[in-house]
């Protein structure tokens, strides 16, 4: 079956300009999570829906990103005002239900450049 | 919050050696740990997972894993390694926040193979 596609892969973008980063999910799954893979920061979590509602932001790291669910199925990750150290890898993970230990499936990611 | 310690960035095995990636986790309540490998420019894909049913997972292409409560690791070993095996390598515990079950993860291991 399809797993988890995200779009583009690739993204090379000018300081200041925005940004939108998409996430494709398993089909069923209720449960959908952005990570940022950077050298400096490692993997961080970002956001997680629970169906189209966001309830831990947590890990945003400033009112520059912001993230949608809609139909319980795409997401898109927005980030404004691209600055350099926004420069990493962003990974959508989709899960089934979103429980504790549930099992996260992780898209090829999109690497965002910001020059 | 549950955190995971993966000690040694980079480790180099010949083909056909042992290969022994290390992983110890903190937590206050029973945890659930993975094993994700990521290839080059590829986004993370499962080896195997902990839940609390056996203490010994087994996992794909080999991979298998230990639980030891008293030394809090869960570390991975593959008996004979191959050259497809040079990756990086991220141990990760599953983090419930009260809203989300969030990956926490380690630094990640970066496996060389050498012939």
């Amino acid at each position: 079956g399809a797993g988890v596609s995200q779009s583009p892969s690739n993204k090379v973008t000018e300081k200041g300009k925005d940004v939108e980063l998409r996430c494709d999910p398993i089909s069923g799954h209720t449960a959908l999570y952005w990570y940022r893979q950077s050298l400096g920061q490692g993997l961080e979590f970002l956001i997680y829906f629970q169906g189209n509602s966001a309830p831990d932001k947590s890990g945003l790291p400033s009112d520059r990103f912001s993230a949608e669910r809609t139909g319980g199925s795409v997401s898109t990750l927005t980030i404004q005002r691209t600055q350099q150290e926004d420069s990493a890898v962003y990974l959508c993970a989709s899960s089934l239900t979103g429980g504790v230990g549930d099992t996260q499936y992780f898209g090829p990611g999109t690497r965002l450049t910001v020059l | 919050a549950q955190s995971v310690t993966q000690l040694g960035s980079h480790v180099s095995v010949s083909e056909g050696a042992l290969v022994l990636l290390r992983c110890n986790y903190s937590s206050s309540v029973p945890p659930y740990l993975f094993w994700y490998v990521q290839y080059p420019n590829q986004g993370l894909q499962l080896l195997l997972k902990y839940t609390s049913a056996a203490t010994l997972v087994k996992g794909i292409n080999g991979f298998e894993a230990e639980f030891k409560k008293s030394e809090t690791s869960f570390h991975l070993t593959k008996p004979s390694a191959h050259m497809s095996d040079a990756a990086e390598y991220f141990c990760a515990v599953s983090d419930y926040t009260g809203t989300a079950s969030k990956l926490t993860f380690g630094t990640g291991t970066r496996l060389q193979v050498t012939l």
